[in-house]
């Protein structure tokens, strides 16, 4: 199915350890992004990338790692997992920086 | 850099009432306007956008929104709200090389 596509929906994971959120999308667009979303602060942009192999920080990079090594898919590692990143990550993707992006179903993390 | 505020946290209305949120930004030059909604569980999806020409936009599901220069605002609006309008909305704006950039969302709650 033509789309973008977040995986898995649901992650318990344990302080300390190492976790990877999936996406990939199938429209060719050229740049993806990565949000968390906490209440009272809206979406948080964390990474995003411009193109395979170009990726760059965004507002809230700290703990976080992204590749981008085929244009389809923009994977988010957290190196050490901490229960401040308990949130809903959500891939995007987009033909710009600055226009619409086209989002994901999300995929709700808990760090215990 | 640009900022968008949304300065109502939560909003209840009556089903078949009308609605308006309300969307301020920040920005030295006119920015592209974007309004999403986000489902319970779901990611977002885009309502509305505006790049530039007429100030009153037409969205998806019966919504529409209006520019105005002069107040820097993107308000929301709809003349008669469902049930199923219930939902997170967000505002956005980009332009350039500012990035797409979210406001922090308006709850909206439709009560019989």
């Amino acid at each position: 199915d033509a789309g973008i596509t977040q995986s898995p929906r649901y992650k318990i994971t344990e302080t300390g350890r190492q976790v990877t959120l999936m996406c990939h999308q199938t429209w060719s667009h050229s740049y993806m992004f990565w949000y968390r979303q906490d209440l009272g602060h809206g979406l948080r942009l964390i990474y995003y990338s411009a193109a395979a192999d170009i990726t760059d920080k965004g507002e809230v990079p700290d703990g976080y790692v992204v590749s981008r090594s085929k244009t389809e898919n923009f994977p988010l590692t957290l190196e050490s997992a901490t229960r401040s990143q308990t949130s809903v990550y959500f891939c995007a993707s987009g033909v710009r920086d600055d226009t619409e992006a086209f989002f994901g179903q999300g995929t709700r993390l808990t760090v215990v | 850099a640009q900022s968008v505020t949304q300065p109502d946290i939560h909003i209840t209305v009556s089903e078949g009432a009308s609605l308006e949120l309300r969307c301020n930004y920040s920005y030295g030059a006119t920015p592209y306007l974007f309004w999403y909604v986000q489902s319970p569980g779901q990611g977002l999806q885009l309502l509305l956008k505006y790049f530039s020409g007429d100030t009153l936009v037409q969205g998806i599901k019966g919504f529409e929104a209006e520019f105005k220069r002069s107040q820097s605002s993107f308000n929301l609006r709809k003349p008669s709200v469902h049930w199923s309008d219930a939902a997170e909305y967000f505002c956005a704006v980009g332009f350039g090389n500012e990035k797409l950039t979210f406001g922090t969302g308006t709850r909206l709650t439709i009560i019989p």
